[in-house]
């Protein structure tokens, strides 16, 4: 079952900040986020595995909320190579399936 | 080493050819995966083979056939494909399934005549 991200795209200028969400109808083991520039693969950011967790990456960071099953990812003070496509990835208990969501188009202008 | 590759890059192929499409890694990874990824959508999980065992197929047709020959290999068979069935097709890898991060390779870009 998919996971549900929003929103579909954002445009942000260099220095500001966005937030991406995503959520899912199952009970999740994990959470991963991936980012995906045109025409080439998907590049892993980080996972979170345990209710409340945190992960930072650059100035990239993640929370991830197990009761609610979702997941936010913030892009702090965005900077242009920030820009792609990004991915939620969920798997849930005991099925070991990383199935992702829509995606988010993130554009950084200067 | 930390890459997938993939080969070939790019693919075109009729609709009464057969094909493979062949994807290594030497990370030590048990888990491999075979995703699919039409433009501007997210790649969709085909198979899932662990410790070289195929544990997930998500309702493919046969006319993709995995095989995994040992445990840094694993290919995709290809059999009387349709025009639909054009897209990149993605490879992973990761240490065990489930909970890991996953390492893709650069695809094989397919189109299908």
């Amino acid at each position: 079952q998919q996971p549900v991200q929003s929103p579909q795209a954002v445009i942000l200028r260099e220095g500001e900040d966005a937030v991406i969400n995503c959520s899912s109808s199952k009970a999740l083991y994990s959470v991963h986020w991936y980012r995906q520039k045109h025409g080439e693969a998907p590049v892993f950011l980080m996972i979170l595995l345990k209710g409340g967790e945190q992960k930072g990456h650059e100035k990239i960071s993640a929370s991830f909320n197990e009761k609610k099953q979702q997941s936010s990812l913030y892009l702090t003070a965005s900077q242009l190579s920030y820009s792609g496509t990004y991915f939620c990835g969920t798997e849930g208990l005991n099925d070991y399936k990383l199935s992702f969501g829509a995606g988010t188009t993130v554009t950084v202008r200067a | 080493d930390t890459e997938v590759t993939q080969t070939p890059k790019h693919l075109v192929m009729g609709m009464t050819n057969k094909k493979s499409l062949k994807c290594e890694q030497h990370m030590g990874h048990r888990a491999m995966y075979w995703y699919k990824q039409k433009a501007k959508k997210p790649p969709e999980l085909m198979f899932v083979y662990s410790y070289e065992k195929l544990s997930i197929n998500e309702s493919v047709p046969s006319r993709f056939s995995p095989e995994c020959p040992n445990s840094s290999l694993l290919n995709l068979h290809l059999h009387a494909l349709q025009p639909e069935d054009s897209a990149l097709y993605l490879c992973a890898s990761s240490q065990g399934q489930g909970n890991t991060e996953a390492f893709f390779g650069q695809g094989t870009r397919l189109t299908v005549v």
